[in-house]
């Protein structure tokens, strides 16, 4: 059990350029959730995926990101167009199932300029 | 909506002394609860959890938490707190029927003095 990886663990863009994250769940997990902290603030639901299904979408979650997991396994969060606003740590957990804890990566912090 | 409320931004304790993080939460049916803990620039580590059964669990790092459904509440206690627990505290709540996405509060940062 290596736990959740995340990559980059930094990134620092430009307004307008788009930004793609990828997520590599514990190896098991068929449950994937993508989260998103802001300074001072709890993390916030965006997505999450069964095995390659994407179930439930947050409104936070604009047209400008999308969310894949193709063969159920990794998972990649792009936006975009960036925003300001989008300035945030994007966190990534994983469950075995449902009813089960998720355990967290180290987050890609990411900067818009 | 579910809604997680931590009422403690800060707290400071000194090494040793006890520790009690508090965690309110509104939702209608049984959640799942969970305590996570983060250091600074790093992801969440899971603390403890609550199912069922048991309304006191015990988690890694010698730390606690009783489940009181009649208040709403799952504190977070440890009895004897080290300086490496310094860090920010967070209480989560999920429910099976949201698919077990979680709802975090806003966190509680605890300073230890030595």
């Amino acid at each position: 059990d290596t736990g959740v990886s995340q990559d980059p663990r930094h990134k620092i863009t430009k307004r307008g350029q788009n930004v793609t994250f990828r997520c590599d769940p514990i190896s098991e997990h068929n449950r994937l959730y993508w989260y998103r902290q802001t300074l001072g603030q709890g993390p916030e639901f965006l997505t999450y995926f069964q095995n390659e299904a994407q179930l439930e979408k947050s409104r936070l979650l604009s047209d400008r990101f999308s969310a894949e997991r193709p063969k159920g396994s990794f998972s990649t969060l792009e936006i975009q167009r960036t925003e300001q606003g989008d300035s945030a740590m994007y966190l990534c957990a994983s469950s075995l199932a449902i009813g089960y804890e998720q355990y967290f990566g180290p987050g890609t912090r990411l900067t818009v300029t | 909506a579910q809604s997680v409320t931590q009422p403690d931004i800060h707290i400071t304790v000194s090494e040793g002394a006890s520790l009690e993080l508090r965690c309110n939460y509104s939702y209608g049916a049984t959640p799942y609860l969970f305590w996570y803990v983060q250091s600074p620039g790093q992801g969440l580590q899971l603390l403890l959890k609550y199912f069922s059964g048991d309304t006191l669990v015990q988690g890694i790092k010698g730390f606690e938490a009783e489940f009181k459904r009649s208040q709403s509440s799952f504190n977070l206690r440890k009895p004897s707190v080290h300086w490496s627990d310094a860090a920010e505290y967070f209480c989560a709540v999920g429910f099976t029927g949201g698919g077990n996405k979680l709802t975090f509060g806003t966190g509680t940062q605890l300073k230890v003095e030595l």
